[in-house]
């Protein structure tokens, strides 16, 4: 199994362009979650989808922020316009099972995001 | 949601054991109790987790104490590859989210 996939590996891009994060989870898994760190702030929980539905999205920070999952094995995390203060490592992880059947979050390699 | 403390850093000696401590004073009943670690560069990835009974696996063990006020992560013999940042998490059986605290940076001394 490759794992979680998250592509680009680094943006660097202007204030005020668009930026696109993508992830594919793992295979059969039904959970994709959405996290971004910083130095300042740590690790932080921004979505996260069951099924592809949209479960808690309390962590995006604001409306420049969106996120989807059109199906089982595609994620974006979009954010219009870029400011610098988005700079960070963003994660994507997925799991599989709920409750006592809970299974370990799988993370991807991370996305450095750079906005100038 | 219930909160842990853990110290913000510890130092071991390659080849020895490791204990690295959790207090988690306000857990609830059905909270379960993850660890995780994050090697420089990387993302976050599981270690363990247990509900009430100490767990082994073949990376760790966890030691819950009996009130399950706190936990112990043990590392069996540490290598220089167990230096990382390993964070305590609580996680409501209903909830699927993880909320990572600051963690305790290990670092290895060889």
């Amino acid at each position: 199994d490759a794992g979680v996939i998250q592509s680009p590996r680094h943006e660097v891009t202007e204030m005020g362009q668009e930026v696109t994060l993508r992830c594919k989870p793992i295979s059969g898994h039904n959970s994709l979650f959405w996290y971004r760190q910083t130095m300042m702030r740590g690790l932080e929980l921004l979505i996260y989808f069951n099924n592809n539905v949209p479960i808690d999205d309390s962590g995006m920070p604001e409306d420049r922020f969106s996120a989807k999952m059109p199906n089982a094995s595609f994620s974006t995390l979009k954010i219009q316009p870029s400011e610098p203060r988005d700079s960070a490592v963003y994660f994507c992880a997925s799991s599989s099972g709920t409750g006592a059947n809970y299974n370990e979050q799988f993370f991807g390699p991370g996305t450095r995001l750079t906005v100038l | 949601d219930a909160k842990t403390t853990q110290p913000n850093s510890m130092e071991s000696n390659e080849e020895e054991p490791v204990h690295l401590p959790c207090n988690h004073s306000t857990i609830s009943g059905t909270d379960y109790i993850h660890w995780y670690r994050q090697l420089p560069s990387q993302g976050p990835e599981y270690v363990i987790h247990g509900l009430t009974s100490n767990v082994n696996n073949r990376m760790a063990s966890l030691a819950i104490a009996e009130d399950r006020k706190s936990s112990t992560l043990i590392l069996h013999r540490a290598t220089l590859r167990d230096a990382a940042v390993y964070y305590c998490i609580l996680r409501d059986f209903g909830n699927e989210k993880l909320t990572f605290g600051t963690g305790t940076r290990l670092t290895i001394i060889p």
